[in-house]
């Protein structure tokens, strides 16, 4: 089974700042005959179920605001919010979908400084 | 638009069973398989299963294995997940989420979520 491992588990940024998360599994979630990382990206809020912000590693979901970006390839993912803004105070998630079973990261809790 | 809907809160004994249900519109209900995933308070997402609305196929996670049964009618375009031998640790915000494309992909949309209490 793939574990997935987020850090940090909280951050606190000013507004305007740049938040970085990370995430990383246990195997690779590249599949090679297509070259797709197979992760995705969520965000949840208090009282909410998640939300999905970015899918294939880098591929933002429509209606997402351009602020938040996905990279990575492997085993490691980023999650970047270049610009924090008051309503991205959420915990987010990394999902990978390669196999059965699927799993998430513990979640980030993302926090205004 | 694509939606599922899902039953309201529940409480229920320990070794009790409950059955949780996921209405789906906007979209062709055996085409996509649904999954369920459960949220403790304050707690990460913990990923319970699929179910393959088409064939009734189903995978288990294998911590939730003899214990949980997801079923659907396809009729009313509705997924059910039942728990049965309840424990406290059962206590859980439960989500059904259906795989957002016709091959392995991530979920969207997810329903609402449904407020299972265990409590003696």
């Amino acid at each position: 089974d793939i574990v997935m491992t987020q850090s940090p588990d909280s951050l606190a940024v000013s507004l305007g700042e740049r938040a970085t998360i990370n995430c990383k599994s246990s195997q690779s979630v590249l599949y090679t005959s297509n070259m797709k990382n197979y992760l995705a990206w969520y965000q949840q809020k208090p009282g909410q179920p998640p939300k999905l912000l970015i899918y294939w590693a880098s591929t933002r979901e429509s209606g997402v605001p351009d602020r938040f970006s996905g990279s990575g390839s492997g085993t490691d993912f980023t999650l970047t919010i270049s610009s924090l803004q008051a309503e991205d105070v959420a915990v987010y998630f990394c999902q990978h979908y390669y196999t059965t079973p699927r799993s998430f990261g513990q979640g980030t809790k993302v926090e205004i400084k | 638009q694509v939606q599922l809907v899902q039953s309201g809160a529940e409480v229920k004994k320990p070794g009790a069973s409950v059955e949780v249900s996921c209405k789906a519109s906007g979209y062709t209900f055996t085409d996509y398989y649904m999954h369920w995933v459960r949220q403790a308070p304050g707690q990460g997402l913990e990923w319970m299963g699929w179910m393959n609305p088409s064939s009734g196929g189903t995978y288990y996670a294998q911590s939730f294995q003899g214990r949980v049964t997801m079923t659907r009618d396809t009729s009313i375009s509705t997924a059910y997940m039942e728990l049965s031998r309840l424990t406290s640790d059962d206590t859980a915000v439960y989500f059904c989420a259906r795989e957002a494309t016709v091959t392995t992909s991530w979920f969207d949309p997810w329903g609402q979520g449904t407020l299972v209490t265990v409590s003696s």
